[in-house]
């Protein structure tokens, strides 16, 4: 079993919809959860990190760690087809040096 | 410039062939780190160090070693490529960034074919 499970997709939505992209995990040492974004042809980016349970929002990026049910969610409000990209979540635990990813989903977003 | 600088951008080679990949860094971090990409099944660390002296295996260290050659230069090499190791290659490193979460920082990939 992967540490970190994660839909691959594809997923399209129309602009402006809601997007809902998940991930869970198996590692119980897990601290840091993080989402990163990556574009066609580019590096991963980070774009959201929560530390242990909770939720964390920027913009019209929410990002939410349910460490009872090991659930890890990223929800874009009023996408655009800018974010059409790779989304990757990952986790790391506290003092630990290697980043464990997801096998990331392809989002599409139609204008 | 980038901050995280790989080449060869592409590369196709041949079964048996030594290929090395190289990474620079202007971002000052000790730590770096290669990941390989394929479709599905996301990234998967191959081997990272903490410095010049301390290197270590990731997860898929198999077929493939290191060079820590100074704090801002990490290469990948395949001694004999085979065809399975056909992937996107990146290359990152660990800092604190501006969200101060221990957050990587990666090249824009190198793209190897083994035929």
């Amino acid at each position: 079993q992967k540490e970190v499970e994660q839909d691959p997709g594809p997923l399209s939505v129309p602009e402006g919809a809601i997007v809902s992209l998940n991930c869970t995990y198996s590692n119980s040492a897990f601290q840091y959860f993080m989402w990163y974004r990556q574009y066609s042809r580019k590096g991963p980016e980070l774009l959201m990190y929560t530390y242990s349970s909770g939720n964390k929002e920027d913009g019209r990026f929410t990002a939410q760690v349910d460490k009872s049910s090991k659930y890890i969610s990223l929800f874009i409000r009023d996408s655009q087809p800018s974010d059409s990209a790779t989304y990757l979540c990952a986790g790391r635990h506290t003092g630990g040096f290697k980043t464990i990813f997801g096998a990331g989903t392809r989002l599409f977003v139609k204008a | 410039d980038a901050d995280v600088t790989q080449t060869p951008r592409n590369r196709i080679t041949k079964t048996g062939k030594r290929i090395m990949l190289e990474c620079s860094q202007t971002k000052g971090h000790d730590r770096m780190y290669w990941y390989r990409q394929d479709p599905g099944l996301g990234l998967r660390l191959i081997y990272y160090s903490f410095d010049v002296k301390d290197i270590n295996k990731g997860e898929i260290s198999d077929g493939y070693s290191v060079s820590r050659q100074a704090q801002a230069k990490f290469s990948l090499s395949l001694e004999s490529a085979i065809p399975n190791q056909t992937a996107l290659y990146f290359c990152a490193t660990l800092g604190q960034g501006a969200k101060n979460t221990g957050e990587l920082f990666f090249g824009e990939g190198s793209r190897l074919t083994v035929l």
